[in-house]
């Protein structure tokens, strides 16, 4: 089935240590986004690409990277320098005017 | 920049009874404003959108909303819920920052809570 897949589902981070998250589509969408989920915030839009090989920041950039080598594949990292990372991550990807997304990723600090 | 505000971030409901979730978006342009469903740790589920046309936008499970754009709203109503329910509903307005392409800007969520 077509889709989106992000993994792991669960993540636990150590303080200092940089975590990828992966994010997979098979949909051919061009378009793809990372969005953090906070209790009470919504989500908020960390990065996004419209073609491989370029991405732009979007509203909290800080703290995270992304790559896009290939259409199918838009991993986000988590830096350290991200002091409070510890959130729900939502992939999306898009065609036209609907956005669908993957599972999430719950990310931990411990 | 669009932003978007759920005015309501619980509601409690009775099953069977009808449902309204508040949503008002600002915007200096023509959108698209869409409702997203979220079930515990899941990830989101369109419920409809509103591009153009007619105001009044019918979606899955049963729900609709109406595009009021003198008031900038998009209030999603349902006529008589089910236990089931019972999720966190999201409104969201296209952002149309330059080279975004269909990236979303979200209201906070509304909270839907249906018992028997």
């Amino acid at each position: 089935d077509g889709g989106i897949t992000q993994s792991p589902k669960y993540l636990f981070r150590k303080e200092g240590q940089n975590v990828t998250l992966s994010c997979e589509q098979n949909l051919n969408h061009d378009a793809m986004y990372w969005y953090r989920q906070d209790p009470g915030q919504g989500l908020r839009l960390i990065y996004y690409s419209q073609i491989v090989n370029d991405f732009q920041k979007g509203d909290i950039a800080e703290g995270y990277s992304v790559s896009r080598e290939k259409k199918e594949s838009f991993p986000l990292t988590v830096t350290s320098a991200q002091k409070n990372p510890t959130a729900f991550y939502l992939c999306a990807s898009s065609m036209n005017t609907e956005a669908f997304f993957g599972q999430g990723t719950r990310l931990t600090v411990v | 920049a669009q932003s978007v505000t759920q005015l309501d971030s619980q509601v409690p409901v009775f099953e069977e009874a009808p449902v309204e979730l508040r949503c008002n978006y600002s915007s200096s342009v023509s959108v698209y404003l869409f409702w997203y469903v979220q079930y515990p740790n899941q990830g989101l589920q369109l419920l409809l959108k509103y591009l153009s046309g007619s105001t009044l936008v019918k979606g899955i499970n049963g729900f609709e909303a109406e595009f009021n754009k003198s008031q900038t709203s998009f209030h999603l109503r349902k006529p008589s819920v089910h236990i089931s329910d019972t999720a966190e509903y999201f409104c969201a307005v296209s952002d149309l920052r330059s080279n975004s392409g269909y990236a979303l800007n979200f209201g906070k969520g509304t909270s839907l809570l249906v018992t028997p």
